[in-house]
Formats: structure tokens, sequence, C-alpha cells
């Protein structure tokens, strides 16, 4: 089984503040993902990272992926309440082939007004 | 557009009882999964289907366990017998580009006691 951590698994900060989320595997991923999901709803897609040292940004989120393609990590600037989820990582191994993706357990984040 | 459909939202059954889990896939996807999400194991794979075929179904715990993708437009995750350990709440996701850019549907929420 390959394993993605993610780190840490809780966070709960003010609104304004800025923060890092981490997704790390000992092995090499072809490609990366990162989703948000919301109680009751299912994961939504944020970024697909694919290139080593790959910088992605989305508004206030930026999603770095690192050169050897074993980690990732994901910050946000400013944080807001809207912003509070459960941040899931999801690794692909086979290059979108056979295996299916690897999620990390997740970062629950609480941003507080 | 309407996204992935899942049926029922919310299941309680007793142990012992047939469980089956529907969903209907966004129309011109031909990538279908099927995940459980618990809190202590996280999000993970059960099986995945390519043009209607299983392609990597390591991930379905046991033989209570089946799944099926008679069209495009259809799957169905049933379980029999179900046990008390089944619990957790059930997602399909579709795409259209392989493992990437998966959209998951709300889940079904079930219960076994």
């Amino acid at each position: 089984t390959q394993l993605l951590e993610q780190s840490p698994q809780f966070l709960s900060i003010q609104e304004g503040e800025n923060l890092t989320v981490y997704c790390n595997s000992s092995s090499v991923f072809s490609s990366l993902q990162w989703y948000r999901q919301e109680p009751g709803e299912g994961p939504v897609l944020l970024v697909t990272v694919v290139t080593g040292g790959e910088v992605k940004k989305l508004k206030r989120l930026t999603f770095q992926f690192g050169d050897a393609r074993k980690d990732s990590s994901l910050h946000i600037t400013a944080a807001q309440p809207g912003d509070t989820g459960l941040y899931l990582c999801a690794g692909d191994h086979s290059g979108g082939g056979a295996d299916g993706l690897t999620f990390g357990k997740g970062t629950h984040l609480i941003i507080q007004p | 557009d309407a996204g992935v459909i899942q049926s029922p939202r919310h299941e309680v059954t007793e142990m012992g009882q047939e469980v089956t889990l529907r969903c209907k896939p966004i129309s011109g996807h031909n990538s279908l999964f099927w995940y459980r999400q618990t809190m202590m194991r996280g999000l993970e794979l059960l099986i995945y289907f390519n043009n209607n075929v299983p392609i990597d179904d390591s991930g379905m715990p046991e033989d209570r366990f089946s799944a099926k993708m008679p069209n495009a437009s259809f799957s169905t995750l049933k379980i029999q017998p179900s046990e008390p350990r089944d619990s957790a709440v059930y997602f399909c996701a579709s795409s259209d580009r392989g493992v990437y850019e998966q959209y998951f549907g709300p889940g079904t929420r079930l219960t076994v006691t």
C-alpha cells in the first residue's frame, strides 16, 4: 500500500492568517491532486500537479509539487471562513492507468471569524 | 448539467441484510469509481471501472462486496450480508480523464446496526 501522510491532521486558525498543509510519501507520484470536502458533500477537485517543482495558484491558494514528486504543499494566504473544510491530497502512481488514486486522510481546517 | 447522482443518501439497515447503493455518473464520463470514507481509514478506493469494465477491484474488502456497471449510465455496489463494520459514507465518482479530475457524488451514509 502506497501511503500518503497529511499534516497537520487538524488546524484551527483565525481569519486573515496564513497557513500551510503538507502531503508526504516515500514513493514517487506521476501526478498529485488536491481536493476540498465540506460536511455532507463529496470532495471537489482544486488542482492537479504533474511536474516536479510545479507551482499552481488558485486565488489565495498556492499548490507546490516537490522536485522529487514525493510530496506537495498547499499554502493559503489570508484565510477566510469559507476556506473551512477537509483538504485531501491524492496521488497517482501509474500515470493515469490502472491503479486509481491513493488518498491521504486529510487535514481538517477551521477558519474562525 | 447534473452531477453524479447517488441513491439513497442515507441507509440504515440491520446486520445480515443486503444493501444496494446506486450511482449515475455524469453523462459522457467513461470512468467510474466507488470509494468508502471513515474517520479511521479516510477515503479508500473500492473499485474502478473504465468503459463499464472493472479495471482495479483490489480495494474491495471481501466477497461480501460486489459492484456492477451494466451500462455507461448506471452502477451498483452491493453488500451482502452487511455487517456493522461496513458503516461508512460511500462515494461514487466519475471522470472523462481516467483517474484525473474526478467528480464526486454527494455520498450514501450507510449505518448497519
